[in-house]
């Protein structure tokens, strides 16, 4: 089972500034079975990015995903007042076949 | 548009069995994946496991077999039940689908189901 670790914990940062969100595999697997999304309080996740780099419908611009090996990278790229939420990462493995999420990174306002 | 709404009791005893439906509606499911995604009270995501419109389950290895999941095409419906439950199962339960086994993630989701586990 591949464990997915997010750094940091809680992130503070003033609108307009930049995001750099990061998650961590156990284990190298195919960028194409990973995915990023955002939870704002009383709601439910809201998918931003599949395929470690492909922005999901009406996402906007400013979010973009990378991946290197077994390290994946969620870029905002100046926030906006509606971006502070919790981020979590997320894999599909095939064997077995499960999906794991990682534990959330906090975006707060500074 | 599709959309995902879950429905069950709120409230379960300890021991028992956690039932859940989702509804789908703007789409059909009979095609992709539908999996049940849960997350205790101020805590992270967990998937529970998923139904392919074809029938074929899996589940996360760390609920052992206490989880069913089923699927009615004819309806629009999947459902989950979770046996012998305690509090660590209290939790939002979500439904989500899976357009393209695990390369697109989780488009839609419902807007989730709290299940508390109580006597």
């Amino acid at each position: 089972e591949i464990v997915l670790t997010q750094s940091p914990g809680t992130l503070s940062l003033s609108p307009g500034e930049r995001a750099t969100l990061s998650c961590r595999a156990s284990q190298i697997f195919s960028s194409s079975y990973f995915a990023w999304y955002q939870q704002k309080p009383g709601q439910a996740p809201r998918l931003l990015i599949f395929g470690a780099s492909n922005r999901a419908t009406g996402i906007p611009d400013r979010f973009s995903g990378s991946a290197s090996g077994t390290d994946f990278t969620l870029t905002i790229s100046r926030l906006e007042p509606e971006d502070f939420a919790v981020y979590y990462c997320q894999q599909y493995g095939t064997s077995p076949p499960m999906y794991t999420f990682g534990q959330g990174t906090k975006l707060e306002i500074k | 548009q599709v959309q995902l709404q879950e429905s069950g009791p709120g409230l379960v005893q300890p021991s028992g069995t956690l039932s859940l439906t989702c509804t789908v509606s703007g789409g059909s499911t009979s095609s992709y994946h539908w999996s049940w995604i849960r997350q205790p009270p101020g805590k992270g995501l967990e998937w529970i496991g998923y139904i392919h419109y074809s029938g074929r389950t899996d589940h996360n290895p760390s609920l052992k077999s206490r989880v069913a999941i089923s699927i009615d095409t004819s309806n629009n419906q999947f459902s989950l039940k979770l046996t012998s439950v305690t509090a660590a199962d209290t939790a939002m339960y979500y439904c989500a689908r899976d357009p393209y086994s695990g390369a697109a993630g989780f488009d839609y989701w419902g807007q989730g189901a709290l299940v508390t586990v109580s006597s």
